[in-house]
């Protein structure tokens, strides 16, 4: 079945620093890919997505491109700030036009920007 | 534009008790629902999705039940709640088929239970 792996957090970074989240799938076809923002005590909110292979999806300076050679979907950020700190989730959703279809999410990367 | 809303945001529930969570969509016709659940500090775990009125599928054995009594209301309920049943529920939706479903998330309720 359809799988979405993350890199394991907390991640803690000074401000202005890279940062890379990554990514990998495992899913049949071609599916879609997003990554989604948890602020603290709140849902989660879309940040970006992709929907076929070499699309890159980008918001808010985070960018993310589909690689289907390597089945991944890593978030980068060249600079960030203090306020990208929260939990980013990536996620997969079947191709298809199944009326069953479901969206997997990774674990979660929790994120913390020090000043 | 399409909303969504659920309540309560937050409860505080004796183990033993009922559960009623809520969840409305506005601004769209006949979208999949789902309910999810996240527990302090862990990813998120799909409890129940539904394609359509009365329909439920359930994705893992528990406490818990789900019902949509109406198209765009998604309903979350527990006859007795156990003390794993803490947690912060997240009811979403997304439009029927298709490829590139965005699945949009309502604010969250936090329930724990004591």
């Amino acid at each position: 079945g359809n799988s979405v792996t993350q890199m394991e957090g907390p991640v803690t970074l000074s401000e202005e620093a890279f940062l890379t989240i990554n990514c990998t799938y495992t899913a049949t076809g071609y599916p879609s890919l997003f990554w989604y923002v948890q602020y603290p005590g709140e849902g989660l909110q879309l940040l970006l997505k992709a929907t076929k292979a070499d699309d890159k999806g980008s918001n808010k300076g985070f960018e993310a491109t589909y690689r289907k050679e390597t089945t991944s979907f890593h978030l980068e950020k060249g600079s960030v700030q203090v306020s990208d700190s929260a939990v980013y989730f990536c996620a997969l959703s079947g191709n298809g036009y199944s009326s069953a279809s479901k969206i997997i999410f990774g674990s979660g990367t929790r994120l913390s920007i020090r000043p | 534009s399409q909303t969504i809303h659920q309540w309560p945001a937050t409860l505080v529930q004796p183990v033993g008790s009922p559960l009623s969570l809520e969840c409305t969509v506005e601004g769209t016709s006949n979208p999949n629902l789902y309910w999810y659940r996240q527990a302090a500090g862990r990813g998120l775990q799909l409890l129940f999705y539904s394609v359509g009125i009365g329909q439920i599928s359930s994705e893992v054995p528990q406490n818990l039940s789900a019902s949509r009594p109406q198209d765009r209301q998604f309903i979350l309920s527990s006859k007795k709640l156990l003390l794993s049943d803490s947690g912060f529920y997240l009811c979403a939706w997304s439009v029927q088929a298709g490829s590139g479903n965005t699945i949009y998330f309502g604010e969250g309720s936090w329930l724990t239970v004591v």
